[in-house]
């Protein structure tokens, strides 16, 4: 069974600081890893993509990969309150995506 | 670009009618699409994973006849709720993917049945 862990939170930052969201999967074989946002009542809107070892950027976001020790998270520098969200990270496991269960970010302004 | 539109948004109708939901990616062609369920306060839940011109497979537990699945061509599928009952009240998501294997969400369809 795949599997991808997340620490459900919910994490509280202060707005201005940095967040880091957490993920593990299980299938070392796995080759692409997704973060989504999902704000309440909505549907997941994807932020980042990561293929690769290493970090990637996208103004605010930072994605990081760890293969060996099966390791994705995900950094929100100057956080906001728009940031409020749950957060949900995704391996790919075939033809579709293994999700985990989601972390909920908090930015108390 | 990457843009995927769901029609209705959100649709109430009553117990033991059937009700279809419409995906389409609107700026990319979608060799993949897969339909999502999501209860309030749970992860997603996928229902069926379907590609262009075959069969919908769906997954452990979803029943294929209740939810009819047609992936008309490269930007269309619909998920069609057949006999629906008050159980089926949920946030119906389509996802649909790109070659270079991102994976784009609809906005969802609320549905409630009475």
């Amino acid at each position: 069974q795949k599997e991808v862990e997340q620490n459900s939170g919910p994490l509280s930052v202060p707005e201005g600081a940095i967040a880091s969201l957490n993920c593990t999967y299980s299938d070392r074989g796995s080759q692409s890893f997704f973060w989504y946002r999902q704000y309440s009542g909505k549907s997941p809107e994807l932020i980042m993509f990561i293929y690769s070892n290493g970090d990637k950027e996208d103004g605010r976001f930072t994605a990081q990969l760890n293969k060996a020790s099966q390791y994705v998270s995900l950094l929100i520098r100057d956080s906001q309150p728009s940031d409020s969200a749950t957060y949900l990270c995704a391996v790919r496991g075939g033809n579709k995506l293994v999700f985990g269960a989601g972390t909920i970010l908090r930015v108390k302004s | 670009g990457a843009v995927v539109s769901q029609h209705p948004s959100w649709v109430i109708c009553k117990s033991g009618t059937s009700v279809k939901i419409e995906c389409r990616s609107l700026d990319f062609q979608a060799t993949t699409m897969f339909w999502y369920r999501q209860f309030p306060k749970q992860s997603l839940m996928l229902m069926a994973t379907s590609n262009e011109g075959s069969k919908a497979t769906y997954e452990q537990g979803v029943e294929k006849d209740k939810f009819l699945i047609n992936h008309a061509s490269l930007t269309l599928s619909t998920l069609t709720v057949t006999s629906a009952h008050p159980e089926d009240s949920s946030f119906y998501i389509c996802s649909a993917r790109r070659v270079s294997y991102e994976q784009y969400f609809g906005p969802g369809t609320r549905l409630t049945v009475t």
